[in-house]
Parts: C-alpha cells; sequence; structure tokens
C-alpha cells in the first residue's frame, strides 16, 4: 500500500463549479500536511498547509481528519486558471516527505 | 536572493554514462530532497537528507547516487545502472524542525539519448 494516496482524476468540470479532491495517508504518526499545485513542465508550488481545525484561503478550504488519516482541498467558484494538477504532501516521519500522485484539473468555460 | 538553484535544466545523456545533477541552496534548511517525475504521474522520493553526511534512500532509490558533504549542496548522480533515467528530477529543501512548507528548485530535465 502506498503511504500516501490520491485520487488521479482528471476532473474535468464547468467554470463556477466546486470540486472536492481527497487524498489519504498510511502513517497515522505523520504531522504536516500540505496542498501543492503543480502546472504543466513546472515545479510544484504551495498552495496551502492544513491544520486540523480546517483552513481557508479565498476560494480554497483544506480539511483534515485525523481518525480516518485523510486531507481534502475544496475549491468553490472554480475559475479556468484553476487548471492544474494538485499533489497532496504529507511528512511521512520527522523527515520523510512524501508526495500523492497527483490530482489533475481542467476547468472548462 | 534567497533559493534553490538546480542545474543544468536540461540533460542528454547517452546510454551507459553516469551524470551529476546539482542542487544548491541558501535557504540554511538542514532537510534536503531528490525527487523523480514522469510525464502524467507523481513526485517519487530518490533520496533524503536530513544533516550533512547522512542521507536515506527513498522509494526510488536504486541506481541513483548522492552525498552531502556541505548543508549547501546536494547533488544526485543518475548512473548507468538507472534502467530507465528519461524524466524530471526536482531538488528540495524543508525547515523540518518546523515541519514547514517545502521549497522546490526549477528542475532539470534529463534525457536519454
Amino acid at each position: 500500500r502506498k503511504e500516501v494516496e490520491q485520487d488521479p482524476g482528471p476532473f474535468n468540470v464547468p467554470e463556477g463549479a466546486t470540486v472536492a479532491f481527497n487524498c489519504t495517508y498510511s502513517n497515522s504518526a505523520s504531522q504536516s500536511f500540505f496542498w501543492y499545485r503543480q502546472d504543466c513542465r513546472k515545479e510544484p508550488k504551495l498552495l496551502m498547509s492544513v491544520y486540523s481545525s480546517g483552513n481557508e484561503d479565498g476560494r480554497f478550504t483544506a480539511q483534515l481528519n485525523r481518525a480516518s488519516q485523510y486531507i481534502s482541498l475544496l475549491i468553490r467558484d472554480s475559475k479556468l486558471s484553476d487548471s492544474a494538477t494538485y499533489l497532496c504532501v504529507v511528512y511521512s516521519s520527522a523527515s520523510k516527505i512524501i508526495f500523492g500522485s497527483g490530482t489533475r484539473l481542467s476547468i472548462r468555460p | 536572493d534567497g533559493g534553490i538553484t538546480q542545474s543544468p535544466k536540461y540533460l542528454f545523456r547517452k546510454e551507459g554514462q553516469n551524470v551529476t545533477l546539482s542542487c544548491e541552496q541558501n535557504l540554511n534548511h538542514d532537510a534536503m530532497y531528490w525527487y523523480r517525475q514522469d510525464p502524467g504521474q507523481g513526485l517519487r522520493l530518490i533520496y533524503y537528507s536530513q544533516i550533512v553526511n547522512d542521507f536515506q534512500k527513498g522509494d526510488i532509490a536504486e541506481g541513483y547516487s548522492v552525498s552531502r558533504e556541505k548543508k549547501e549542496s546536494f547533488p544526485l548522480t543518475v548512473t548507468s545502472a538507472q534502467k530507465n533515467p528519461t524524466a524530471f528530477y526536482l531538488c528540495a529543501t524543508a525547515d523540518i524542525l518546523s515541519g514547514n512548507t517545502i521549497y522546490f528548485g526549477e528542475g532539470s530535465w534529463l534525457t536519454v539519448v
């Protein structure tokens, strides 16, 4: 079983739609979680950290469920510019950082 | 300017040759990482290092080697033992004590010809 599992998609949704991604992790001791965005042929860029209490940044909301060992990302009112691959990231141990395989999102006009 | 510098950005290798990808950082981060990304795939961990003169294998270390002689530098050698080395290679650093943001270099594209 992979340490971090993520639905690969692709998700193809119309502009203005709400879309949600989930990511599960296997190490219950994991402490830090993030969502990164990656555009084609570029390095990943930080989208947001994920906190136990949940956090929001504009149209983006991230949640952590420690009991079920998953993190989620919700994008509301999606824009064409949101089209990208979204990667969940888990600090599997004190220093080992594992990425999910990425979820591809395409927003259509 | 603080950041991570990877070089070269594009590299062509003949089969049977070793090549070394450079990664330098001036963020003063202890932890450094090498990831490989194949087209349409996620990032897979090759090697990581928490501290100078120490490093650990990731999930796909076979055919690769690293060194960590200085805090700022974490070069990756792709050896001839790596059967399918054509990929996008990303170097990253993190301030692990604070479980903080991961920073990436711009990546190196390696093609075997």
